[in-house]
């Protein structure tokens, strides 16, 4: 069964230092999300990206994140100066845009430790 | 789309049916139901979804109230990989695939052997 995957599984950065978290989705989508979820709590959206631009972002997607497809298969998100507080799990997803009302597809997840 | 309502959490025994309720009492006519869960902060997995009709699927089965106010999911032979945190969504119909989900609370099943 196709799947999205992720890299790193758990990624350590010291703050203040930029961090890139990759994405592969599945080969023949092309909607693309990011999510994250901070310990305990819930999972929220951040930014979903089609056509090589953002379609749509949270008030969490701030300036400090930004995301790219850097070619055909990869999805990657940035945050350019990591803070404590974005320690958390980010989850990718991806869906197909020929079947409408079917379902995101999500990876495992990168847990992301700022120290 | 509209708000919904589970339980913070459930207790059911391996090998019974796990049934877990969602309200939806404002959900309107062009929204669907749909039914995910999260295992141990793995990545969420999507489960079923329907718009009116029951649906069931290899996974799990999806009951909708003729109103549609409700619905549960019911999970026929609960295994212990089943205990997850299982999320409700209602969502309105999405044409082009997108497909951003909201999570809530959910409910956290525990399977008790």
């Amino acid at each position: 069964e196709p799947e999205v995957t992720q890299t790193p599984s758990h990624q350590v950065t010291q703050m203040g230092q930029e961090v890139i978290l990759r994405c592969v989705p599945i080969s023949n989508h092309l909607y693309f999300y990011w999510y994250r979820q901070i310990l305990g709590q819930k999972v929220e959206f951040l930014v979903s990206f089609y056509n090589n631009e953002i379609s749509e972002k949270s008030e969490i997607f701030d300036d400090q994140f930004s995301v790219e497809r850097p070619d055909g298969s990869n999805f990657t998100l940035k945050i350019r100066s990591t803070k404590l507080e974005d320690s958390a799990m980010y989850f990718c997803a991806s869906s197909d845009p020929t079947a409408p009302n079917t379902e995101a597809f999500f990876g495992q997840g990168t847990r992301l430790t700022v120290v | 789309d509209a708000k919904t309502t589970q339980p913070p959490s459930m207790d059911c025994a391996e090998g019974r049916a796990a049934n877990l309720p969602c309200n939806h009492s404002t959900i309107s006519g062009n929204e669907y139901v749909y039914w995910y869960r999260q295992i141990h902060s793995q990545g969420p997995q999507y489960i079923i979804h329907g718009l009116k009709n029951n649906e069931t699927n290899e996974m799990a089965s999806l009951i909708i109230t003729e109103d549609r106010k409700s619905s549960t999911l019911i999970l026929p032979h609960a295994t212990l990989r089943d205990t997850a945190v299982y999320y409700c969504i209602v969502r309105g119909i999405n044409s082009g695939g997108y497909q951003k989900v909201t999570f809530g609370i959910g409910t956290k099943l525990q399977v008790i052997p």
